[in-house]
């Protein structure tokens, strides 16, 4: 069974740009979350999707936004890039964390954005 | 503010010896406990997980204790392994909007010399 896809794995943008993400999710999985990981501040966690709608979303500026497809692919959206932007973004994917605390999410290596 | 918190930034051991990796969480709400281990350039990978109703969890070599009223959890890694280098991340959960979202500590670096 496939992981959890993550594109493109290394990217490099400049101030004031903006960037998409995207992760596939494991087969069968519905629901997509993303963090961000920084040296100093561990995992961040951004937004959680779920059957296309935003179930969740954590303490990020309006910059950052994400959607969810209905084949359970999801994409986020990074707009005028700031230099404390660098970081590493992660998805995680899971059948449905609603149904039980201990569902276990599936990160992918995650995507290295870093802005010049 | 930080509702899981792991204040070791890192963590040095001999091989054979015991690792215990410490977490504490602020918020009483959270109800499932969870460690994950990441490795450079790799996503964190699901290692052990306990329920707020217990207060051990065994799987191997790996231990995870848990003290509510000091809201305190730890990992032990009994024996340790130089392939248990990575990073540990401490994680909480608790219901919201329908699901239950994991709250992330900062990490601990585990180096495990040979």
């Amino acid at each position: 069974k496939a992981g959890v896809t993550q594109t493109p794995r290394y990217l490099i943008k400049t101030r004031g740009q903006q960037v998409t993400l995207s992760c596939s999710p494991i087969s069968g999985h519905r629901s997509v979350s993303w963090y961000q990981q920084t040296p100093g501040q561990g995992l961040q966690f951004l937004f959680e999707y779920f059957s296309e709608t935003q179930r969740n979303k954590g303490n990020f500026p309006g910059r950052f936004s994400g959607r969810q497809f209905s084949n359970s692919r999801s994409e986020m959206n990074v707009s005028t890039l700031e230099l404390g932007d660098s970081a590493l973004y992660l998805c995680a994917s899971s059948s449905d964390p609603g149904t039980s605390p201990g569902n276990t999410i599936y990160f992918g290596e995650g995507s290295w954005l870093t802005v010049v | 503010d930080q509702q899981v918190k792991q204040n070791s930034p890192s963590l040095s051991v001999q091989e054979g010896r015991i690792s215990i990796l410490n977490c504490d969480y602020t918020n009483s709400m959270f109800d499932y406990f969870l460690w994950y281990k990441k490795y450079p350039a790799e996503g964190p990978t699901f290692l052990i997980s306990i329920s707020s109703i217990k207060d051990k969890n065994e799987d191997g070599r790996f231990t995870v204790f848990l003290n509510k009223s000091a809201k305190h959890l730890s990992l032990h890694i009994v024996p340790s392994q130089p392939g248990d280098s990575a990073v540990y991340f401490c994680a909480a959960t608790r219901a919201s909007g329908g699901s239950y979202i994991p709250t992330f500590g900062r990490g601990t670096s585990l180096i495990v010399h040979p």
